[in-house]
């Protein structure tokens, strides 16, 4: 079992839909949690962390974590096509461990 | 502030041939750790260096080494390459290694897009 296991996508959804995107974790010392939004042909570039349970608003983006689940959520409001990306979920604990990635898709 | 930096961006090479990137961290990060990144098996873990040492490696072949220079600069080596090295090779920097917090996420570089032929 993998330590961070997400949902493979692809995802394709109608320009301001809400995007829920997930992941799911196995190890109970994971305390901080990242999305990582990455663009064709770009690296990974850091999106926003979380630390614990509990949600993370910033502009249209809110990651959610539910420890007693051990679930990893990003949401998107009013999705846009410049969303379109692979969304990467990630924790660390000694060191990092990524899920596999979810490749969306916003068509205009 | 500078991001991290790879070098070289792009390159072809053939079966059999050897490769060295490049990787120069965010200034006042020390750790750094490589990837392997395939459409079909994603993200992969090669190493991390912190410190000059090598502190964890992933589940691949001795063909892939690397190491870390004073300056917290990096490098890696794929020899005897294979087809299946194709990939984009992503380096990654974060402060200090093994310490898990919010101030610690890793930052890529835009990466060292392989091709094996």
């Amino acid at each position: 079992q993998k330590e961070v296991e997400q949902d493979p996508g692809p995802l394709s959804v109608p320009e301001g839909a809400i995007v829920s995107l997930n992941c799911t974790y196995s190890n109970s010392a994971f305390q901080y949690f990242m999305w990582y939004r990455q663009y064709s042909r770009k690296g990974p570039e850091l999106l926003m962390y979380t630390y614990s349970s509990g949600n993370k608003e910033d502009g249209r983006f809110t990651a959610q974590v539910d420890k007693s689940s051990k679930y990893i959520s990003l949401f998107i409001r009013d999705s846009q096509p410049s969303d379109s990306a692979t969304y990467l979920c990630a924790s660390n604990f000694n060191k990092f461990y990524f899920g596999s990635g979810t490749k969306l898709n916003v068509k205009p | 502030k500078a991001g991290v930096t790879q070098t070289p961006r792009y390159l072809i090479k053939t079966r059999g041939q050897q490769v060295t990137l490049s990787c120069s961290p965010i200034s006042g990060h020390r750790s750094v750790s490589w990837y392997q990144q395939t459409p079909g098996q994603g993200l992969q873990f090669l190493f991390e260096y912190f410190s000059e040492t090598q502190r964890n490696k992933g589940n691949f072949p001795g063909r892939f080494s690397g190491r870390q220079f004073s300056n917290s600069r990096s490098e890696m080596n794929v020899s005897t390459l294979e087809l299946g090295d194709s990939a984009l090779y992503l380096c990654a920097s974060s402060l200090v290694a093994g310490i898990s917090s919010g101030a610690n996420v890793l930052t890529f570089g835009a990466g060292s897009r392989l091709t094996v032929l």
